[in-house]
Parts: structure tokens; sequence; C-alpha cells
């Protein structure tokens, strides 16, 4: 079975503050993929990152960055320096290899940045 | 050049109708699905086909018929439209990896059913 948790049903912060959302994930799969996705008031999904089982390393992408730790079961998401147009909904998601490619998502996180 | 493509992007019906949505997408993928996103934006598979064969099959009803004329189209028809089919609808597609399909999806922009 494989299950994806975003604790943080909502979240509002001021515009240039750093904003943690945070992911854990069930599997027992070894080999499986996370990633977060991006849905800005406008309905769109937009895929933001995938990462393997087998990278640990975390990623920085201009004010994005993503922290995965296997010891914890976590792939948590921060947006430093946060713009009005970071407000969304993000979702966390799993794929595991032993079920096809089918994407498990979290119940997302509202982000709502006022200036 | 958009990727993958859904019609309609907004549907209002009455219960009891039949309705369609349509998705296209051209990036050559032998995978595509459809996710259903409820109220509380919570989204969830349906459907998966690779190459017109129907592969994900969640516990839907059977009013929701996926079909894939072709590897680049895979539509939904629903018949006797319920209230709580009202959700908004993803197709996505993803490209075949060495062992089967990869797991980038590439999502469609979303079909929001009403049903009243």
């Amino acid at each position: 079975a494989q299950k994806v948790t975003q604790a943080q049903t909502e979240i509002s912060v001021v515009e240039k503050e750093d904003v943690t959302l945070d992911c854990v994930y069930e599997t027992r799969d070894t080999t499986y993929y996370l990633f977060w996705y991006k849905q800005p008031p406008s309905g769109e999904l937009v895929f933001l990152i995938r990462r393997n089982s087998f990278d640990e390393q975390n990623e920085i992408s201009g004010r994005y960055s993503w922290n995965f730790q296997k010891s914890t079961s976590s792939f948590n998401f921060t947006i430093t320096a946060s713009q009005v147009v970071d407000s969304a909904v993000y979702f966390c998601a799993l794929s595991q290899e032993t079920s096809g490619s089918r994407l498990t998502f979290g119940e997302g996180t509202q982000l709502t940045v006022n200036p | 050049d958009t990727a993958v493509s859904q019609t309609p992007k907004y549907l209002v019906t009455q219960m009891g109708n039949d309705k369609s949505i349509k998705c296209e997408q051209n990036l050559g993928h032998d995978t595509m699905y459809w996710y259903k996103q409820d109220s509380k934006k919570f989204l969830k598979i349906m459907f998966s086909y690779n190459n017109k064969e129907l592969i994900i099959n969640e516990t839907v009803p059977n009013r929701f018929s996926p079909k894939s004329p072709d590897k680049a189209h895979l539509n939904l028809h629903i018949n006797s439209l319920e209230l709580g089919d009202s959700a908004v609808y993803f197709c996505a597609s993803s490209p075949q990896g060495t062992s089967g399909p990869t797991n980038e999806q590439f999502f469609g922009p979303g079909t929001r059913l009403t049903v009243l």
C-alpha cells in the first residue's frame, strides 16, 4: 500500500517569509518516486519536481528547495522569500514501482502568501 | 502545440444525463490516465490505459467508462450522472520507459463537471 500525508491543510504567511510544506509518505517498495505539484487558482497542475528513492540529494531551484530524508520518509518543500504568486495548493505525490505508474497524492496544502 | 488537451473545459448538466469528456495528447506517449479531483481538492486515479489497453481500474462506478480509440486519445464517458460526480477531471499521459510507463506525468488543464 502507498500513502502520502500532508498534515498542513492551510498555511498563511506574509510576503518574503520562508515557508516549508511537509510531506510524509509510506511505501513498502525500495524503488519509488516522489513528486511535488503546484495548483494555482487557475486550476491547472504544474509539475515542480520528481525524485527517485535512490537519490537523497537535496535540490534547489531558485527560491524552491526540497529536502528528501528516507530515514523519516519525508520529502519537504521550502519556498524562500515567498511571493504572492506562490499562493496555490501544493500536492506531494508518490509512485511506486509495483503499482505501475499511478500517482498517489497527498491531500494538498493551501498556501496563501499575503502582501 | 498543446501537449495534453481536454474538452470541454467546463461542463454543466442535469442529473441523469450522459456526458463525455475528451482527452488528446500529442506527445507520442503510450500511457494515459484519468484522475478525479473532488470538492476538497483530493486527487485520485480512476483509470489508466497503455497502448489502448486498460491497465488500472480503480474502484469506480460502472457508470464511468473510459474509451481509448488510439494511444493518443482517452475519452471518459459517464452515464446517468449523479450529484456526487461533480468534480474536476484531469487527463494525464506518460512516456514509455524500458520496463513500462515512466513516472513522469503530464497533466491536461482539467474539465470542471457540475451536475445540477
